[in-house]
């Protein structure tokens, strides 16, 4: 049973590209969400996914990031025309249906640096 | 507004003595606490939880205590060894069915052998 899966691990992007982040909940988690965090810094509540459905996206910058979770495939992290400040470990962590009081399941991140 | 904070950045330890990472927070409404485990490169692994209710919960090396009245959490770790070092995260978030956790900064725990 494979745990989070996210890819690239690493992306780099120049400024003004697109970036596309992907993660594959575990089997059998249908929650997924993504942490961002900047250099020296915990972990930031980015956006709630559910299958089709965004539940929570409060922590998404309002320009430039969006999030899916499709019937079918990873749930999708997008961030259009990069800036410098947008490098970050980005980390997408998966829960099954009403286990959110014990904490997900993280994937290993994808560290995006713009150059 | 850090909700969840962790002061010490960094802990350097002895192998076999006693690590104490502490976390406070702010937010009386927090239900759910946890502790995660981050190694160079890889994503946190959970550790231990606690929920209000209680005011401790141990797993083998590991024990967490919750000060309500303090807001008040720390990581116990005993006996330290070197495999332990890494960052350690608490977490927290409010009452069951909730689901967003506010992380605090981290403590970069150094076990020396």
């Amino acid at each position: 049973n494979a745990g989070v899966m996210q890819n690239p691990r690493h992306l780099v992007r120049r400024r003004g590209q697109e970036a596309r982040l992907r993660c594959s909940p575990m089997k059998g988690h249908s929650h997924v969400y993504w942490y961002r965090q900047l250099p020296e810094e915990g972990l930031k509540f980015m956006v709630y996914l559910q299958k089709e459905n965004i539940i929570d996206e409060s922590g998404m910058p309002k320009e430039r990031f969006s999030a899916e979770f499709p019937k079918e495939g990873p749930s999708i992290l997008r961030i259009q025309q990069v800036v410098r400040g947008d490098s970050a470990a980005y980390f997408c962590a998966s829960s099954p249906p009403g286990q959110e009081d014990y904490g997900y399941t993280f994937g290993s991140g994808t560290r995006l640096t713009v150059v | 507004d850090q909700q969840v904070k962790q002061n010490s950045p960094s802990l350097s330890v002895q192998e076999g003595r006693i690590s104490i990472l502490n976390c406070d927070y702010t937010n009386s409404m927090f239900d759910y606490f946890l502790w995660y485990k981050k190694y160079p490169a890889e994503g946190p692994t959970f550790l231990i939880s606690i929920s209000s209710i209680k005011d401790k919960n141990e797993d083998g090396r590991f024990t967490v205590f919750l000060n309500k009245s303090a807001k008040h959490l720390s990581l116990h770790i005993v006996p330290s060894q070197p495999g332990d070092s890494a960052v350690y995260f608490c977490a927290a978030k409010g009452h069951s069915g909730t689901y967003k956790y506010i992380f605090g900064t981290g403590t970069r725990l150094k076990v020396l052998a």
